[in-house]
């Protein structure tokens, strides 16, 4: 499995757009980039996934570059319920695992 | 979300005892997992079923057993509980193997004393 690379902490103030950043410059072209979440105790979220067209949806919108060596996940507008770990996840084809790493934690500030 | 529970929610029991937790679905999906998750470690597959009575281990599969009588029923037991096996265990379902779009459950939390 392609591994990814993300930031350990990150900050941001509420109602501004949250950037989160991944690396995962081993990728193969069938394994699709994943974005989950998941807020203290709670079981993971899924978020959004692609695989070389950047996508939105109600919750966010994946950018991946080119290349598809790296990817940004978008909040357009954090809310303090949007503090939690987000993990960006590799897979694809007949790969049905998940292989959660350390993930980003998102602090959103009043 | 997803319509998945799962119980007990919280349970401590003492060594050496079985324990079975149990995850719920009411979407119908095909393949339900079993997670752990502990400091340090982040979420590590321990059983999934792609099927009713149709079953294969993750990678920390040591300890545990599963079954999958009913779709919407995936079990977990602990044959013999031991002190390292204190972790939160979710579940998840998703609607084919072949996509890793899964919904988790709210977690239990075991302690083992």
């Amino acid at each position: 499995d392609a591994k990814t690379t993300q930031p350990t902490s990150m900050d941001c103030a509420e109602g501004r757009a949250a950037n989160l950043p991944c690396n995962h410059s081993t990728i193969s072209g069938n394994e699709y980039v994943y974005w989950y979440r998941q807020i203290h105790s709670q079981g993971p979220q899924y978020i959004i996934h692609g695989l070389k067209n950047n996508e939105t949806n109600e919750m966010a919108s994946l950018i991946i570059t080119e290349d598809r060596k790296s990817s940004t996940l978008i909040l357009p507008h954090a809310t303090l319920r949007d503090t939690a770990v987000y993990y960006c996840i590799v897979s694809g084809g007949s790969n049905y695992k998940l292989t959660f790493g350390k993930g980003t934690l998102l602090t959103v500030n009043p | 979300d997803a319509g998945i529970t799962q119980s007990p929610r919280h349970k401590v029991t003492e060594t050496g005892t079985p324990v079975t937790l149990r995850c719920h679905q009411t979407e119908n999906h095909r393949y339900m997992y079993w997670y752990r998750q502990d400091p340090g470690h982040g979420l590590r597959l321990i059983h999934y079923s792609y099927g009713v009575k149709d079953t294969d281990k993750g990678e920390v599969s040591d300890g545990y057993s599963v079954s999958r009588s009913k779709t919407e029923d995936f079990l977990l037991t602990l044959e013999s509980a031991t002190s390292s096996q204190t972790s939160v265990y979710f579940c998840a379902i998703s609607e084919d193997g072949y996509s890793t779009k899964q919904y988790f459950g709210p977690g239990t939390r075991l302690t083992v004393t």
